[in-house]
């Protein structure tokens, strides 16, 4: 079972680029990488998912480098909105259990103006 | 599209009632998630239904707690007796088929148990 570390918070500022790296020493073949984020007093919300390589939509950047062995969520030019808890996951898709369900600590980002 | 509902909203129940927890998933999704999340254990996945039935539910603590999905639209959560110690935000989600990875969370629900 592939676990996975994050930093457990961060802090930057407004209109900065952030990056939230994430270690999955033990990340299984058929593995993939997600990354959900949670703001106070609401559910996590799916932000992106990758493979291999990078991976980028209208909210972030996955970095995944050839060893698959961390990972980087990148958020650019972040604003006080982007202030929330970050979670890697790491686990075949679809999940093929429940057990590859796993949320860990998460990374809490706080952003200062 | 309303996205998950979940009710109540917020519960505040007396040691060793019973709780009923609802859960209405995205039309069109066919698996279902109950999660808890506290401070103490961060965000815990306790049971995964697919096509309304239940796949995985090793996260469940304890007998005390039981989940149904009689069918694709409604699902619920059931803590009975309850404790103090079950306590929690409890977060329902939904996701399309082969995209379990995709989850869509509802708003959760807030339960104190005095």
């Amino acid at each position: 079972l592939a676990k996975t570390t994050q930093p457990i918070s961060m802090d930057s500022y407004e209109g900065q680029e952030v990056n939230i790296t994430c270690s999955h020493n033990n990340i299984a073949t058929n593995d993939y990488i997600t990354w959900y984020q949670q703001f106070p007093s609401q559910g996590p919300r799916f932000i992106i998912q990758g493979y291999k390589t990078k991976v980028t939509n209208e909210v972030a950047s996955l970095f995944i480098p050839a060893d698959r062995k961390s990972s980087t969520l990148s958020l650019p030019r972040v604003s006080l909105s982007d202030t929330a808890v970050y979670y890697c996951l790491v686990g075949d898709r679809p999940y093929s259990s429940a057990s590859k369900i796993i949320f860990g600590s998460g990374t809490r980002l706080s952003i200062r103006p | 599209d309303a996205g998950v509902i979940q009710s109540p909203r917020h519960e505040v129940t007396e040691m060793g009632q019973e709780v009923t927890l609802r859960c209405k998933p995205i039309s069109g999704h066919n698996s279902l998630f109950w999660y808890r999340q506290t401070m103490m254990r961060g965000l815990e996945l306790l049971i995964y239904f697919n096509n309304n039935v239940p796949i995985d539910d090793s996260g469940m603590p304890e007998d005390r707690f039981s989940a149904k999905m009689p069918n694709a639209s409604f699902s619920t959560l059931k803590i009975q007796p309850s404790e103090p110690r079950d306590s929690a935000v409890y977060f329902c989600a939904s996701s399309a088929a082969g995209r379990s990875y995709e989850q869509y969370f509802g708003p959760g629900t807030r339960l104190t148990v005095t």
